[in-house]
């Protein structure tokens, strides 16, 4: 059980456009989510604690207007990343806190990886 | 400060052999250190956690707390070269988890 989908698993579009990425838990009802991005060779940054029905807490340095988040459901949370540059080209990871898992742990998605052009 | 810190590597110890990977941490209110592989191109995935002082043991790997000292640490028994991935230590703070840079290891043949 536990099981963290993310969709799309990479996507590559123009600078200016926008992108939107799925984070699902398939087995679990999930208040809180978090969105990571990660830069080659470096660890995971958390960027964004997303709880179901409330507005996102993002970490500091992270543009809120830029990178939206939307825990619609309690198995549902999106980033969308707007107006999108090459610097924006990242693995984009979320993660889900079981609530009846004790210790905060969190089951990770796959990934999405993002090229932006 | 990070505050929680690896040594970056790469740590390279041939097949059989115990791997000892070590992380230290600022924040004395953690309560919980997890450990993930991370394989490139990859999701980490968790290999265990622990959050009480002394040894917690599966299978190949213990992971060993200090909290006096504020030291993580995993050792790897009977390495193979399918663990050469990249090890990422982390602590919880404040409902967060806050990560490492991480320690490759590189199990040689």
């Amino acid at each position: 059980g536990a099981v963290v989908s993310q969709h799309p698993s990479w996507v590559i579009c123009k600078s200016g456009t926008s992108v939107k990425i799925e984070c699902r838990s398939l087995d679990f009802q999930a208040t809180t989510m978090f969105w990571y991005r990660q830069f080659p060779k470096q660890s995971l940054m958390l960027m964004a604690t997303s709880n179901e029905g409330s507005k996102a807490t993002y970490e500091q340095g992270v543009e809120k207007d830029k990178f939206l988040i939307n825990h619609a459901s309690l198995t549902l949370s999106t980033l969308t990343v707007t107006s999108a540059h090459p610097e924006d080209s990242s693995f984009y990871i979320c993660s889900a806190y079981h609530g009846e898992r004790p210790y905060n742990e969190q089951f990770f998605g796959p990934g999405t990886r993002l090229t932006v052009l | 400060q990070k505050e929680v810190e690896q040594n970056s590597g790469p740590l390279s110890v041939p097949e059989g052999a115990i791997a000892s990977l070590n992380c230290t941490y600022s924040d004395r209110g953690s309560q919980s250190f997890f450990w993930y592989r991370q394989y490139s191109g990859k999701s980490p995935e968790l290999i265990m956690f622990i959050y009480s002082n002394g040894d917690k043991e599966d299978g190949r790997f213990t992971a060993q707390l200090n909290k006096a000292s504020q030291y993580v640490s995993l050792l790897i028994r009977d390495s193979q070269p399918s663990d050469s991935a990249t090890y990422l230590c982390a602590a919880t703070q404040g409902g967060k988890l806050i990560f490492g840079q991480g320690t490759e290891l590189s199990v040689k043949p």
